[in-house]
C-alpha cells in the first residue's frame, strides 16, 4: 500500500531554512511515472502548489516561491525533500507531500516563529 | 496565474438533499492534447485532501457514485445527488493545465 510520510522540524525561526523530507513506501521514486511534489496550506486557508519533480529530475517551481525553493530526490532512500529558504511567518502552513494528485501524506505543520 | 473561482464558499445542506458547487477558471483549461485537466478534491475536517475527480469527470477509486463532475472550457460543477453526513468538509477545484497549478478558494459543505 502506497504511503507518504512527511518529517521535519515543526518550528523554524524567521530568516532560516525550512527543510522537509517525504519518505515513500509502496512505490519506487526512481521508476514511478508519477511526479512527486509539495503543496501547502496555511492554517484555515486554501491550498498552494509549491513544487514537483519527476523521476527524470525535471522540476517545476511555483514562480511565487521559485527563488527560495529547492526540491530534490534521494533514490537510494526512496524519499524526496523540500528546502525553503529565508522563511517568514507567511510560510507557516501544513506542508503535504504528494504523488501525482491521487496520494497525499498526512501533512506536517511548520510554524515560523522566533 | 489562472484564477479559480468557486461558488458558493459556504453551502449548508439538508441530509439527503442535493448539493452543487461551481468552479470557474480565468482561462480555458483545455490543454493542447485535447484534455481538460480539472480536478476536484474533498478535505474532511482534520484530514488531508483526497482527489475525487480528474479530467473533469473521471471518478477516483472509492468515490461514491452520488458524486459527479461535469463541465468544459472554463465552467465546471461538482454535484452530490444526496448529501450524507460523511460529505461534510471543504471541496476544492484545481486546474492542472497551466503552470503554476492553482486551486479554488474552497467551498465548505455543512449539514443544516
Amino acid at each position: 500500500q502506497l504511503q507518504l510520510q512527511e518529517s521535519g522540524p515543526g518550528l523554524v525561526k524567521p530568516s532560516e531554512t525550512l527543510s522537509l523530507i517525504c519518505t515513500v513506501s509502496g512505490d519506487s521514486i526512481s521508476s514511478s511515472t508519477y511526479y512527486w511534489g509539495w503543496i501547502r496550506q496555511p492554517p484555515g486557508k486554501g491550498l498552494e502548489w509549491i513544487a514537483n519533480i519527476y523521476r527524470t529530475g525535471s522540476t517545476y517551481y511555483n514562480p511565487s516561491l521559485k527563488s527560495r525553493v529547492t526540491i530534490s530526490v534521494d533514490t537510494s532512500k526512496n524519499r524526496f525533500s523540500l528546502n525553503l529558504t529565508s522563511v517568514t511567518a507567511a510560510d507557516t502552513a501544513v506542508y503535504y507531500c504528494v504523488r501525482g494528485l491521487n496520494t497525499w501524506g498526512q501533512g506536517t505543520l511548520v510554524t515560523v516563529s522566533s | 496565474d489562472v484564477v479559480m473561482t468557486q461558488s458558493p464558499l459556504s453551502l449548508p445542506v439538508t441530509l439527503g438533499q442535493p448539493a452543487s458547487i461551481s468552479c470557474r477558471s480565468s482561462q480555458s483549461l483545455v490543454y493542447s492534447d485535447g484534455n481538460t485537466y480539472l480536478n476536484w478534491f474533498q478535505q474532511r475536517p482534520g484530514q488531508s485532501p483526497r482527489r475525487l475527480f480528474y479530467k473533469v469527470s473521471n471518478r477516483d477509486s472509492g468515490v461514491p457514485d452520488r458524486f459527479s463532475g461535469s463541465g468544459s472550457g472554463t465552467d465546471f460543477t461538482l454535484k452530490i445527488s444526496r448529501v450524507e453526513a460523511e460529505d461534510v468538509g471543504v471541496y476544492y477545484c484545481m486546474q492542472g493545465t497551466h503552470w503554476p497549478r492553482t486551486f479554488g478558494q474552497g467551498t465548505k459543505v455543512e449539514i443544516k
